[in-house]
């Protein structure tokens, strides 16, 4: 498959247990945040999003937490199964930005069964 | 519905050549971003179009340039490839222009540069 980062920090987890992959953002004027998941070979594929007048979003077995104090944010995943295997990515966008998501380096997820 | 999709998936051209690629969006969705993906620099972005206009560029050489129809599909076209050009890139689309709406991307289309 295609390799979307070379050096990506790695978080291993075994099949089951929860998985946090975290997220320093650049801008403190940004005020939407998104996760995306990219598989190999595909491409960034949206998990959930959170706005700057919030601090913890969850969705089905995701919960997304922010730290505006810090630019911080995390990915929190329930019950971690092998399909979750992929690259995540925090995006952030500006106020008033016309479409133009700044995305991190990605984290690699890898789930041992 | 239908995703987001993207042709050519795969693409091979030598330096100096252009190419061009296509985005069809998500129905309904009038804005179209493009993004460059590279293992060493990730992802940028390049730029984003509502309403058949250029409403945001990133920071690449003016080699690359794009335009959107009245249809939504958007096209971008890289003009005297360099090796360096050699990237994944992406397309995403959504309803609306800015940070209002969530970006949804196609599967990219690789492009190798010889």
């Amino acid at each position: 498959g295609e390799s979307v980062g070379l050096h990506l920090p790695t978080l291993s987890v075994q099949e089951g247990d929860n998985s946090i992959i975290n997220c320093a953002y650049s801008n403190s004027a940004s005020d939407y945040f998104i996760w995306y998941k990219q598989e190999s070979g595909k491409g960034p594929q949206f998990i959930i999003d959170i706005r700057s007048n919030m601090d913890k979003r969850q969705g089905q077995r995701v919960t997304v937490l922010l730290n505006k104090t810090v630019k911080h944010l995390s990915l929190q995943i329930a019950a971690t199964q092998p399909g979750d295997s992929a690259v995540y990515f925090c995006a952030e966008m500006e106020p008033r930005s016309q479409g133009n998501l700044i995305f991190g380096k990605g984290t690699k997820l890898s789930v041992k069964p | 519905k239908a995703g987001v999709t993207q042709t050519p998936r795969y693409l091979i051209k030598t330096r100096g050549q252009q190419v061009t690629l296509s985005c069809s969006p998500i129905s309904g969705h009038r804005s179209v971003s493009w993004y460059q993906q590279t293992p060493g620099q990730g992802l940028q972005f390049l730029f984003e179009y509502f309403s058949e206009t250029q409403r945001n560029k990133g920071n690449f050489p003016g080699r690359f340039s794009g335009r959107q129809f009245s249809n939504s599909r958007s096209e971008m076209n890289v003009s005297t490839l360099e090796l360096g050009d050699s990237a994944l890139y992406l397309c995403a689309s959504s309803l609306n222009a800015g940070n209002t709406d969530t970006q949804y991307f196609g599967p990219g289309t690789r492009l190798t540069v010889l």
